[in-house]
């Protein structure tokens, strides 16, 4: 089945450090990718949506300066958190859409954002 | 109107019971209903999912029943194993507008 890759899993830093997050499709080119942040015991919440080749999508809340997305290619996008703050430690989860055909989204691993 | 309410928000059932797991929504321009399932410091999986056109599906020990006129659904796990221990979201989607709505999800424990 499909597969989506995120690295790293796990990131511990210091405050004001900028993290990058990798979100890939391994075996389907991915049109479009989501960004969802993620609090313990809570839901997923949708930070952003990226389209191969244009601007990210921000839902309403979430600093577009902040959290800075590049999905440069039909399978990597990436998650930059900028200038992180002890707030900004979080769960956060990428997924990717299958372009070709209407499928779900496949969600990757995550990655545990701690900021110290 | 772009809200799914799910129930309950945490549940327990003995090994070999059956767990079940509702939700409901509002916006009658959803037409697909995919749940997931989440372990600790993973990502959520597809587990099974439904369109409107139809009143249940099953696969495997998983159960999807979907009510339209209700504007309900609910996901029920035959012989819960300790294994289906996890938190569990159903969700929503628009197939054009592709964005997933998701529940407050379920933590489910199964008592061996």
């Amino acid at each position: 089945g499909a597969v989506v890759s995120q690295h790293p899993s796990r990131v511990i830093c210091k405050s004001g450090t900028s993290v990058k997050i990798e979100c890939r499709s391994l075996d389907f080119q991915a049109t479009t990718m989501f960004w969802y942040r993620q609090f313990p015991k809570q839901s997923l919440m949708l930070m952003a949506t990226s389209n191969e080749g244009s601007k990210a999508t921000y839902e309403q809340g979430v600093e577009k300066d902040k959290f800075l997305i590049n999905h440069a290619s039909l399978t990597l996008s990436t998650l930059t958190v900028t200038s992180a703050h002890p707030e900004d430690s979080s769960f956060y989860i990428c997924s990717a859409r299958d372009g070709s055909r209407d499928q779900p989204q496949h969600f990757g691993d995550g990655t545990r954002l701690s900021i110290l | 109107q772009q809200q799914v309410k799910q129930s309950p928000q945490s549940l327990i059932v003995q090994k070999g019971g059956i767990s079940i797991i509702n939700c409901a929504y509002e916006n009658t321009a959803f037409d697909y209903f995919p749940w997931y399932q989440q372990f600790p410091g993973k990502g959520p999986a597809l587990l099974i999912a439904i369109r409107p056109d139809v009143s249940e599906k099953k696969e495997g020990r998983f159960t999807i029943s979907f009510n339209k006129s209700a504007k309900q659904f609910s996901l029920h796990i035959m012989d819960s194993q300790p294994g289906d221990s996890a938190t569990y979201f159903c969700a929503a989607l628009i197939q054009g507008a592709q964005k997933l709505v998701f529940g407050q999800g379920t933590r489910l424990t199964i008592n061996p």
